[in-house]
């Protein structure tokens, strides 16, 4: 258990749905991460929030929309996604103190995605 | 920009043997780094981390890592591999983005552990 629970587990959906996946942080902490992994890809940083504020979208297609209503919450809305979108998305968070790099990030179990 | 490079892509061992898995970065400034490890459907589980304290940095599990400037590597070592120890193993440098962390991940080294 790290403290940062991912819901669903596993998740099928058809190219027309919209799903989300949510992500709930126990640890305090004031920043929130959503990851991509594909197989035989390095991890993908999608989006960073910091006290709420998204600081980083790494070119990640619209059909992926994030939400964080606080601090300990974060959701990745999806809608009209691709098959090539089927990955394990990995929700994580951290608590960042002023301008210094090196704090550990905690990673969520991930959520399996299988578009179809 | 700053970059891993993970350099094996598989990794098998004996269990009771040593187990050594390379990494090699590259950054502009002092980095942190990290080792994080996953087990077969599960997230990432920190391993170590490095922060410009000590050059030898112990985990848990009994895993350590090395980091030597001069060769920019943080190789992960482990004197004696378990069975529990197969799994994948990321090697993972740090910057910040605004006021959060940006991790850039290597791409994953397999550990595979024998009888």
């Amino acid at each position: 258990e790290t403290g940062v629970t991912q819901t669903p587990r596993h998740l099928v959906m058809g190219m027309t749905n919209k799903k989300s996946l949510k992500c709930e942080q126990h640890l305090g902490h004031n920043a929130m991460y959503w990851y991509k992994q594909s197989a035989k890809k390095p991890l993908e940083l999608m989006f960073v929030y910091s006290l709420e504020e998204r600081v980083e979208n790494n070119s990640v297609p619209s059909r992926f929309s994030p939400e964080c209503p606080n601090s300990s919450h974060l959701f990745l809305h999806l809608h009209t996604l691709q098959p090539e979108d089927s990955a394990l998305y990995l929700c994580a968070s951290s608590q960042e103190i002023g301008q210094t790099s090196g704090n550990t990030i905690y990673f969520g179990e991930g959520s399996w995605l299988t578009v179809v | 920009a700053q970059s891993v490079t993970q350099l094996d892509s598989h990794v098998s061992v004996s269990e009771g043997t040593p187990v050594l898995l390379r990494c090699n970065y590259s950054s502009s400034y002092s980095p942190s780094l990290f080792w994080y490890v996953q087990h077969p459907n599960k997230g990432l589980q920190l391993l170590l981390k490095y922060t410009s304290a000590a050059t030898l940095v112990k985990g848990i599990n009994g895993f350590e890592a090395e980091f030597k400037k001069s060769e920019t590597s943080f190789h992960l070592t482990k004197p004696s591999a378990h069975m529990s120890d197969a799994a994948e193993y990321f090697c993972v440098v740090s910057d910040l983005t605004g006021t959060a962390s940006k991790l850039t991940f290597g791409t994953g080294t397999r550990l595979q552990v024998t009888l």
